[in-house]
């Protein structure tokens, strides 16, 4: 069964700060990754979706990579912003589905850009 | 203005009552999904349905029941069988199995 796990759990940062954060999966056998932003209170928005034959996917100062063989992902946050300040989830499809779209979620990581 | 809306907002229900939440889409999308999120957790699927009429259990399928008689429409009922419903459920949706999810704002749901 396929578990993801999202370390840091919070991070709190100055603004202006670049930062990484974590994701990692036990299945390396999947078909896509995807990066979700969660507002309080909110339904998810989706960041960045990279698929399993991608290294890479880019979005203004947003860049996701994945690494499929050792079962991670990062999300770089280029010049942080308080308005970046957000729950940011991993979601990954596993190949293996014979049906739906599956996905399996991680916990999230608490993100606060302090002004 | 396209996009997936939920109603309600917010929704209190009482020990033994079965409620339904809605989930509304008009982005033409195959595929529709309705999961749970607990506080300080990823989400868990509840169910899941890739056309008309047809849907399929997800992980945490015991306690809920869903109908997709329409391509925009995909209600979930939590009935009095699911024991700890108090939760944030987000209906999302996609053009197909292979893409994109889209999600609603949510419904937040409270046991009185």
């Amino acid at each position: 069964k396929q578990e993801v796990t999202q370390i840091p759990a919070a991070l709190s940062v100055p603004e202006g700060e670049n930062l990484v954060l974590n994701c990692s999966f036990t299945d390396s056998a999947i078909y896509n990754l995807q990066w979700f932003r969660q507002d309080p209170g909110k339904g998810l928005t989706s960041l960045l979706l990279i698929q399993s034959s991608q290294r890479e996917q880019t979005s203004g100062r947003l860049n996701a990579s994945l690494d499929k063989s050792s079962g991670r992902s990062t999300l770089y946050i280029a010049a942080s912003q308080p308005g970046d300040s957000a729950t940011y989830l991993c979601a990954v499809r596993g190949s293996q589905e014979t049906s739906g779209s599956r996905l399996t979620f991680g916990e999230g990581t608490q993100l606060t850009v302090n002004p | 203005d396209g996009g997936i809306t939920q109603s309600p907002k917010y929704l209190f229900r009482k020990e033994g009552q079965n409620v339904t939440l809605s989930c509304e889409q008009n982005l033409n999308h195959d595929a529709m999904y309705w999961y749970r999120q607990d506080p300080g957790q990823g989400l868990r699927l509840i169910y899941y349905s890739q056309i008309v009429n047809d849907f399929q259990k997800g992980d945490i399928a015991e306690g809920y029941s869903v109908s997709r008689e329409k391509k925009e429409s995909f209600p979930l009922t939590v009935t009095s069988a699911q024991k700890n419903p108090t939760a944030f459920y987000l209906c999302a949706s996609s053009l197909d199995r292979d893409s994109t999810q889209y999600f609603g704002p949510g419904t937040r749901l409270t046991v009185l």
